[in-house]
């Protein structure tokens, strides 16, 4: 299958700062691209989807001047978490999808730990 | 409304045999999709089924009824290594996928 690359894995930050979670598709060109959110123990909750070039879609309650999603490019996608609190501690997991296919390719996921 | 439903966990012995089932409800359709989940990983893709019928990739197969609204995995010779969530998935009309709560399958000897 084709791979989709995260990045960082883990990441431990302060409270009040910002975490910049990037996503690459290595072998394929990934024409949108979905970012969510696990808490332990619960299934995965869509927090937005982003098309390569424009604004991403946000899931209702997701506020996006906090999580901001950028798809500059078909095989980059970053989510920068601001003014990170520990609330947002989560795992944090984006999958991407080319136009041509129907299924969609995680990445491995980054644990965000703020403290 | 949109809504996935599968079982909240399931035991299982080693060598045996499971199936786990998904009922779904979306706005349009367009593939059910079986991901399994190891505890603390990202989700790995299983299966894809749009059409009726059976779908067979080794140990593990899954069955889709589209008129009924009703999938099912079916892991065969279990073995310990396949204890993890086990995630259903179905996509809308807008290629949107709707997820389930995940099945918690535990294996014991």
């Amino acid at each position: 299958g084709a791979v989709v690359s995260q990045h960082p894995s883990w990441v431990i930050c302060k409270s009040g700062t910002s975490v910049k979670i990037e996503c690459r598709s290595l072998d394929f060109q990934a024409t949108t691209m979905f970012w969510y959110r696990q808490f332990p123990k619960q299934s995965l909750m869509l927090m937005a989807t982003s098309n390569e070039g424009s604004k991403a879609t946000y899931e209702q309650g997701v506020e996006k001047d906090k999580f901001l999603i950028n798809h500059a490019s078909l095989t980059l996608s970053t989510l920068t978490v601001t003014s990170a609190h520990p609330e947002d501690s989560s795992f944090y997991i984006c999958s991407a999808r080319a136009l041509s296919g129907a299924e969609a390719f995680f990445g491995q996921g980054t644990r965000l730990t703020v403290v | 409304g949109q809504n996935i439903d599968q079982p909240t966990e399931m035991t299982a012995t080693e060598g045996a045999i499971v199936q786990i089932n998904c009922t779904y409800q979306t706005s349009g359709f367009n593939g059910l999709f079986w991901y399994q989940q190891h505890a603390g990983e990202a989700p790995t893709f299983l299966s894809y089924n749009v059409l009726d019928g059976l779908e067979e990739k080794g140990r593990f197969s899954s069955f889709l009824s589209r008129s009924k609204g009703y999938s099912y995995l079916l892991l065969k010779e279990l073995q310990m290594k396949d204890s993890a969530s086990y995630l259903c998935a179905a996509m809308d009309s807008n290629y949107q996928l709707i997820w389930g709560a995940g099945t918690k399958l535990i294996i014991k000897p």
